[in-house]
């Protein structure tokens, strides 16, 4: 299992533009989340999804969009990129474990630039 | 809003030391924890996770929960220079079956 991958692992976009940030895992998770990670800081959820066709917003969603049409995917979609988007994007996804606790697991990140 | 704090560090041991990290977390109900390991320019990787108060152990790592005290902790024995990274806890929420509050991480560094 190559786990969660993620693409692409290094962007720098122009204010105003936009682009999607790529996400797929092949454990075959209901959950899938979007953290992004500002430098010293931890993780600030964007976006979840708890099975295909279903996403709510975490709790930094302003200036982002998510799909889930899949199982495997969950594609995050920054539009009119502004400087405060730099950061460090990572895509998780976990399962519901018999003792009802999960385990996430992370992709290996996206770290964008927005100049 | 629910919050879990980390002190910054960065933490410095020495080799064969013990390392002590700690968490407090604000939802009183919050039932499990998660210590992770973040390597500088990496992503998170799950290390230990805790739901009873007391302690589990593995390897050399012990985590501890004091639900009480809404503090949990993690000690690291014979450190090791490979241990210094950035270690980030974690925790539930209770309104949540799969959603985690991160703290902001804490740096170990490991003096050979």
């Amino acid at each position: 299992n190559a786990g969660v991958t993620q693409t692409p692992k290094f962007r720098i976009l122009k204010i105003g533009q936009s682009m999607t940030l790529q996400c797929t895992q092949d454990m075959n998770h209901n959950y899938m989340y979007w953290y992004r990670q500002d430098p010293g800081m931890g993780l600030k959820l964007i976006y979840y999804s708890v099975g295909a066709g279903i996403t709510d917003k975490g709790e930094v969603p302003n200036g982002y969009n998510v799909s889930r049409s899949t199982t495997e995917d969950f594609p995050l979609r920054l539009e009119l990129a502004a400087p405060s988007q730099t950061s460090v994007y990572f895509c998780a996804s976990s399962y519901q474990s018999a003792g009802g606790v999960d385990t996430q697991y992370f992709g290996p990140g996206t770290r964008l630039t927005v100049l | 809003q629910k919050e879990v704090e980390q002190n910054s560090g960065p933490l410095s041991v020495p080799e064969g030391a013990i390392a002590s990290l700690n968490c407090t977390y604000s939802d009183r109900v919050s039932q499990s924890f998660f210590w992770y390991r973040q390597y500088s320019g990496k992503s998170p990787e799950l290390i230990m996770s805790i739901y009873s108060n007391g302690d589990k152990e593995d390897g050399r790592f012990t985590a501890q929960l004091n639900k009480a005290s809404q503090y949990v902790s993690l000690l690291i024995r014979d450190s090791q220079p490979s241990d210094s990274a950035t270690y980030l806890c974690a925790v539930k929420e209770a309104d949540s079956s799969y959603k985690l509050i991160f703290g902001s991480g804490t740096r170990l560094l490991v003096r050979p």
